[in-house]
């Protein structure tokens, strides 16, 4: 078992609409939780961080995550064609390990 | 600001030969690392560095190996290159300590091609 899954996709969804992105864990020792976005032939940039439990909202983005079933959402409300990108879902223990990634969603914004 | 910087963008390579990737970052951070992306994967950890001198093994680091001199460049050297090691490589930095420790900041890439 992958200690991060992520539906690749691609995800292919219509402007303005609500988008939903999701990951599961398997490690229970992670503590940090981040969505990356990554344009093509781009590094990652970081969207969202969020430590523990709990959500976080930063404009049209919500990053939640529930540790007891080990499940991390991203929320993008009023999806707009700029948004189209590849997302990724890291987490990570603390200290100076590196994050564990999930494959990335490709999300598609039709305008 | 530049942020972290990588070099080259493109490189292909034979196979059997070595070649080093350049990283360079002016936030002045302590920790660094270097990941791999192949076509639908996610990101893999190659190896790091939490300051100059002091290298450890990530996740894939056959193949690879590491050096720390300074706080600014971190080069990740290609021994006897191998097709698998076709792949996107990523460079990355961070601070000490809370939130910071958690933020990551990529490079560029540097697109590999081993052929």
């Amino acid at each position: 078992q992958k200690e991060v899954e992520q539906d690749p996709g691609p995800l292919s969804v219509p402007e303005g609409a609500i988008v939903s992105l999701n990951c599961t864990y398997s490690n229970s020792a992670f503590q940090y939780f981040m969505w990356y976005r990554q344009y093509s032939r781009k590094g990652p940039e970081l969207l969202m961080y969020t430590y523990s439990s709990g959500n976080k909202e930063d404009g049209r983005f919500t990053a939640q995550v529930d540790k007891s079933s080990k499940y991390i959402s991203l929320f993008i409300r009023d999806s707009q064609p700029s948004d189209s990108a590849t997302y990724l879902c890291a987490t990570h223990r603390g200290g100076a390990d590196g994050l564990t990634f999930g494959k990335g969603t490709h999300l598609i914004i039709q305008p | 600001n530049a942020g972290v910087t990588q070099t080259p963008k493109f490189r292909i390579l034979k196979i059997g030969q070595s070649m080093t990737l350049q990283c360079t970052q002016d936030m002045n951070h302590n920790y660094m690392y270097w990941y791999r992306q192949d076509p639908g994967m996610g990101l893999k950890l190659i190896y790091y560095s939490v300051g100059a001198g002091i290298t450890d093994k990530g996740e894939v680091p056959n193949g690879y190996n590491v050096s720390r001199s300074t706080t600014e460049d971190f080069p990740l050297r290609l021994e006897l290159a191998a097709p698998s090691q076709t792949s996107v490589y990523f460079c990355a930095s961070s601070d000490i300590g809370g939130r910071a420790q958690e933020t990551q900041y990529f490079g560029p890439g540097t697109r590999l091609l081993v052929l």
